[in-house]
């Protein structure tokens, strides 16, 4: 089970738009439409921002969006506020009743 | 709004075993499967163990595998970890998450465990 592969940064200015990858393969984010985002402050536990790869938990503001092509998913955050400044991670089912996170991107408003 | 409060985690040796507990409030976990998230320190998150509602399906990372053991207490509403043969690089932040539809819905603040000599 190897973690999925994000860009261990991100960055931009307020009212930007930054959009972060999440490589797997056939065998998770390719094979199963269950790739989910959690955003991490410092100290603070992990909060699910997005599911289902598009789906937005109730709560969570419409500028964080999902998507997916083939082993690659994504998570465009529009709009960047200083509050989004956090890590965010990837999470991917892989069959069988095991999952996979991603390795994880620091996302800095600059 | 469902909290869930993980205890139990603190400074071990290696070989040296502990129990996590995890408990709900404000809402039940009979319905839902569980899952144990850990993250080393600096480092990012690694899916540990789930088990399915009734506790009838247990899954782990291979990692761990024949070392940690996972169940849960309906009727307390609580999740436990019991892990045996720590090894230091067992040291995290240990993470009890209560699944939704295909996804890590509620988390706990997590609790540290220590694996050092």
């Amino acid at each position: 089970q190897s973690a999925l592969t994000q860009p261990p940064s991100a960055s931009g200015s307020p009212g930007q738009s930054v959009t972060i990858s999440c490589t797997g393969t056939s065998s998770d984010i390719g094979g199963y439409n269950y790739v989910s985002w959690y955003q991490q402050h410092p100290g603070k536990a992990p909060k699910l921002m997005i599911y289902e790869v598009t789906k937005r938990p109730s709560g969570v503001p419409d500028r964080f969006s999902g998507s997916k092509s083939g082993n690659t998913a994504s998570l465009t955050v529009s709009g960047l506020q200083g509050e989004d400044e956090a890590d965010y991670y990837c999470s991917s089912y892989a069959g069988s009743n095991n999952w996979v996170f991603g390795t994880g991107t620091k996302v800095t408003v600059l | 709004e469902m909290q869930l409060v993980e205890s139990g985690g603190g400074l071990v040796q290696p070989g040296g075993s502990l129990r996590l507990s995890c408990a709900a409030s404000g809402s039940t976990l009979r319905t839902s499967w569980m899952t144990w998230v850990r993250q080393a320190p600096g480092k990012g998150l690694e899916w540990v163990a789930n088990i399915k509602e009734d506790g009838s399906q247990k899954n782990y990372v291979d990692s761990v595998k024949g070392r940690f053991t996972i169940s849960r207490d309906n009727a307390k509403n609580s999740l436990y970890l019991q892990m045996n043969s720590l090894r230091t690089e067992d040291t995290a932040v240990y993470y009890c998450v209560k699944d939704g539809f295909w996804t890590f819905e509620n988390w706990g603040q997590g609790t540290l465990v220590t694996v050092s000599s």
